[in-house]
């Protein structure tokens, strides 16, 4: 457990509408990343972060976009809701080469 | 990244040792080998790795064949806890952060009484 912390856990909101989603660790890994889970696709790399103010794109990233002003802290914005991004997002983080840490999750209803 | 391939799901008695196999036969000799399971509704988590030597942690065994074609994930006294999906993955290990994790369908094992 690398102490990730993901809020809000359950989001309703309407189409159009900016949403975003925070994760926040205790264990100050550099590497930071967003996914979200459908049936059907397994998980999908959304963005990832390598240090502060470090981002990069994932496999799905249209519609998103993130931002990382403190270690701790990775934030995954949506700027206009749409239905085709409900689904349950995971941050997960990472210290060295090998595993990765996953938080909670965040359920996100759009409408 | 190499393309593995699970059984879709498997049942194991409470108890007993539970065997889930992947097959990765084109891994590169500079991949590894991943195991995560999800139980349901929770966020992945992290099992265990190897390149090409057997592994064992305080959750379980790895055994990679000698080509490294396959592999073995082996929970050795299975409780219901362990009902989840269990993902193999094959991957570079890389301290540059880019890699993503390609979770495929796993397999769902099912711990009966």
């Amino acid at each position: 457990d690398a102490g990730i912390t993901q809020s809000p856990r359950h989001k309703v909101t309407e189409t159009g509408t900016p949403v975003t989603l925070r994760c926040h660790q205790t264990e100050n890994h550099r590497y930071m990343y967003w996914y979200r889970q459908d049936p059907g696709h397994g998980l999908r790399l959304i963005h990832y972060s390598y240090g502060v103010k470090d981002t990069d794109k994932g496999e799905v990233s249209d519609g998103y976009s993130v931002s990382r002003s403190k270690t701790e802290d990775f934030l995954l914005t949506l700027e206009s809701a749409t239905s085709s991004q409900t689904s349950v997002y995971f941050c997960a983080t990472k210290d060295g080469a090998y595993e990765q840490y996953f938080g909670p999750g965040t359920r996100l209803t759009v409408t | 990244d190499a393309k593995t391939t699970q059984p879709t799901s498997m049942d194991c008695a409470e108890g007993r040792a539970a065997n889930l196999p992947c097959n990765h036969s084109t891994i590169s000799g500079n991949e590894y080998v991943y195991w995560y399971r999800q139980i349901h509704s929770q966020g992945p988590q992290y099992i265990i790795h190897g390149l090409k030597n057997n592994e064992t942690n305080e959750m379980a065994s790895l055994i990679i064949t000698e080509d490294r074609k396959s592999s073995t994930l082996i929970l050795p006294h299975a409780t219901l806890r362990d009902t989840a999906v269990y993902y193999c993955i094959v991957r570079f290990a890389s301290n540059f952060g880019n890699e993503k994790l390609t979770f495929g369908t796993g397999t769902r094992l099912t711990i009966i009484p």
